[in-house]
C-alpha cells in the first residue's frame, strides 16, 4: 500500500525559509510524479509544483516560480520542497501528493504539514 | 490560468437526501481531465472522481460524477452520515487548479 509520510510542524518568521519532506513507501515513486499542494485558511487548495523523482524533472506554478523549490532523493524515496521568502500568507497546510501514472490526478496524499508563519 | 468556480459554496442537507455540487471551469477541460475530492477536517483530501465520471478505487458507487467541457456535476445519491464534507474539483488538462470547495452540511 503507497505511503506519503510528511515532516512535522513548522514555526516560521517572516523572510526566512521552510523545507519540509515527504517519504514515501509501498512503491510510492515507481515512475509517477509528486506534487505539492497548499491549503491555507478560508481557501481552495493551490497547486504549487511537482517533480518526476524518477529522473528529476521539476515544473513549477507561476504564483511561485523563483521562490520555491521541489527536489527529490531517489535513495530514501522522499521528495523535498523548499518555500523562501515566507510571508505570513503563506501560513497553510502544505502537501505532498502523488500523481496516478501519467495521469494528472492525485490519488494519494501525505498527512499535511502545518506551517505558520509568525513573527 | 483556468479558474474553477464551485457552487454552492454551502450546502445544506439531511441524510437520505441527495447532494449536487457544481463546477464551472472557465475555458475548457481538455480531455475532460477534472477530478473530485473530498476532505474532512484534520485529514488530507481523499481522491473520488478522476476523468469527470470514472470512480476512484474503493469509492462507493452513490458518489458519480459528470459534464464535460465548462461544465461539471458532483452528484451523491443518497447522503450517509459520513458524506458531510468539503468537497473539491480540480482541472489537471493544463496545468493544475482547484475550485474553492464546496462544504456540505447537516441540515
Amino acid at each position: 500500500q503507497v505511503h506519503l509520510v510528511q515532516s512535522g510542524a513548522e514555526v516560521k518568521k517572516p523572510g526566512s525559509a521552510v523545507k519540509v519532506s515527504c517519504k514515501g513507501s509501498g512503491g510510492a515513486f515507481s515512475g509517477s510524479a509528486v506534487s505539492w499542494v497548499r491549503l491555507a485558511p478560508g481557501q481552495g487548495p493551490v497547486w504549487m509544483g511537482g517533480i518526476v523523482p524518477f529522473y528529476g524533472g521539476d515544473t513549477y506554478a507561476q504564483k511561485f516560480q523563483g521562490r520555491v523549490s521541489i527536489t527529490a532523493d531517489k535513495s530514501t524515496n522522499t521528495v523535498y520542497m523548499e518555500l523562501r521568502s515566507l510571508g505570513y500568507d503563506d501560513t497553510a497546510v502544505y502537501y505532498c501528493a502523488r500523481e496516478g501514472f501519467l495521469s494528472g490526478y492525485f490519488d494519494f496524499w501525505g498527512q499535511g504539514t502545518l506551517v505558520t508563519v509568525s513573527s | 490560468e483556468i479558474v474553477l468556480t464551485q457552487s454552492p459554496g454551502t450546502l445544506s442537507l439531511s441524510p437520505g437526501e441527495r447532494a449536487t455540487l457544481s463546477c464551472r471551469a472557465s475555458q475548457s477541460v481538455s480531455n475532460n481531465y477534472l477530478a473530485w475530492y473530498q476532505q474532512k477536517a484534520g485529514q488530507p483530501p481523499r481522491l473520488l472522481i478522476y476523468g469527470a465520471s470514472s470512480r476512484a478505487t474503493g469509492i462507493p458507487d452513490r458518489f458519480s460524477g459528470s459534464g464535460s467541457g465548462t461544465d461539471f456535476t458532483l452528484t451523491i445519491s443518497r447522503l450517509e452520515p459520513e458524506d458531510f464534507a468539503v468537497y473539491y474539483c480540480h482541472q489537471y488538462g493544463r496545468s493544475s487548479t482547484f475550485g474553492q470547495g464546496t462544504k456540505l452540511e447537516i441540515k
